[in-house]
């Protein structure tokens, strides 16, 4: 089945403790994004890549990172979480631009 | 900047209805425009997508014709049931292929009562 794989779920942590949020997609797709999702502000773009070794900044890419090591696999690492980071993350992955994208379920992070 | 203006909700329909969403957008160039749906507790899903103007997207009874005069993508159904209740977003996808971004609009949830 053609997908995109976020893991974990759902993750409490605690302030300054470095987590990565795996993602994963079997389509052979060429972008891959991440979103954080929070209520009153939409989703907002993280950081993106268009190819392997190709990445870039979004909209809020402030305490966080990315490595597209292979063309299927884009983790999104916090290196010192803080509680403003509490939100929904989705990764989404396309296969070209403007072919639109199919995202995960969501990982929803929890700060304290 | 791009950006994506979508109805306020929440919409509350009984089954059996008509339904709009309004969606207008602001951008550069030529966008993609899309309409995703979320449905509780899951991630987003393209429910339908128009490339150029005058296309008309459509899947599981919903549609969305790109109108360039209007800049608009507003979303239809002729009879909605009670599993179309989740949260619409409009988006559109930059001119540039140089980003990769959706720009979201800011969701409108639809609730169908039976």
């Amino acid at each position: 089945e053609a997908q995109v794989t976020q893991n974990p779920r759902y993750l409490i942590t605690v302030t300054g403790k470095k987590l990565t949020v795996t993602c994963s997609q079997n389509m052979n797709h060429e972008y891959m994004s991440w979103y954080r999702q929070d209520p009153g502000l939409g989703l907002r773009q993280i950081y993106y890549s268009m190819n392997v070794e190709v990445t870039d900044k979004g909209d809020v890419p402030e305490g966080y990172k990315v490595s597209r090591k292979e063309k299927r696999n884009f983790p999104l690492i916090l290196e010192s979480p803080s509680p403003n980071q509490t939100s929904l993350y989705f990764c989404a992955s396309s296969l070209k631009w403007g072919y639109g994208y199919t995202f995960g379920s969501g990982t929803r992070l929890t700060v304290v | 900047g791009d950006s994506v203006t979508q109805m306020e909700g929440p919409v509350t329909l009984s089954e059996e209805a008509f339904l709009t969403i309004n969606c207008t957008y602001t951008a550069t160039g030529y966008p993609s425009l899309f309409w995703y749906v979320q449905y509780p507790g899951e991630g987003l899903q393209l429910l339908l997508k128009a490339t150029k103007a005058d296309d008309k997207g459509s899947n599981k009874g919903f549609e969305a014709t790109y109108r360039k005069e209007t800049t608009s993508f507003h979303l239809e159904k002729g009879s909605v049931q009670v599993s179309d209740s989740a949260v619409y977003f409009c988006a559109l996808s930059t001119g540039s292929s140089n980003t990769g971004k959706l720009i979201f609009g800011q969701g409108t949830t639809l609730q169908v009562k039976p």
